[in-house]
């Protein structure tokens, strides 16, 4: 079956410093994703898309790497921010098993004032 | 507020006892998704919608779990005969049409059900 997850559960950065977060993928047969971040208490919260014809995607201070070959995913967040504290999970659609999104645990992401 | 909508945000209820909660999504998005969510774990699949059709359904979603969208617009997720199980975070999205099916979901508050 399909999965999605991440390499590191948690991670501490350094306000200001940039940040990576991982997701490995098993299904070569996603052909969407997205990067989500959760607060606390709140839902899943859109921060970045990119499509298996893309392997790169910029957005405001966050850029999404796509490897297919691989089946890897990442996300780095540059100059990052107290206020980026959250849980990032990315997610996958898998468009032959239909329109649902698959996500994977989750990775902590603190940053040290 | 044009998000997605989702009431009750916290809902604590008795085993054996029925929930219902509601989903209003963002007004022209035609298809609307439940997920389930536990403490520490991404969001799991529950059931789909396009419009008011029930297109996908999990296995997660047995058969004390039933969802409407009788007009296409708001949904509802009851759960009959709770067990302590069903605590968690009920995370309701919605995503506009796109022909090519790549459009980001955008989720609501959630619901978080307590099972005493």
């Amino acid at each position: 079956g399909e999965s999605v997850g991440l390499h590191l559960p948690t991670l501490s950065v350094q306000e200001g410093d940039n940040s990576i977060i991982n997701c490995a993928y098993s299904n070569s047969a996603s052909d969407y994703f997205i990067w989500y971040k959760q607060e606390s208490g709140k839902g899943p919260q859109f921060i970045i898309d990119i499509r298996s014809n893309m392997d790169k995607r910029q957005g405001q201070r966050v850029t999404v790497l796509l490897n297919k070959t691989v089946k890897h995913l990442s996300l780095q967040i540059a100059a990052t921010q107290p206020g980026d504290s959250a849980v990032y999970f990315c997610a996958e659609r898998l468009i032959l098993t239909g329109n649902q999104f698959y996500f994977g645990t989750g990775t902590s992401l603190t940053v040290i004032p | 507020d044009t998000g997605v909508s989702q009431n009750p945000r916290h809902k604590i209820t008795k085993r054996g006892q029925n929930v219902t909660f509601r989903c209003d999504p963002i007004s022209e998005h035609n298809r609307l998704y439940w997920y389930r969510q536990t403490l520490g774990q991404g969001p799991e699949f529950l059931t789909y919608f396009q419009n008011e059709a029930q297109l996908e359904k999990s296995r997660l979603l047995s058969d004390r779990f039933s969802a409407e969208r009788p007009k296409g617009s708001f949904s509802t997720l009851e759960i009959q005969r709770t067990e302590q199980g069903d605590s968690a975070m009920y995370l309701c999205a919605s995503s506009r049409p796109d022909r090519d099916s790549n459009t980001e979901a955008f989720f609501g508050q959630g619901t978080r059900l307590t099972v005493v």
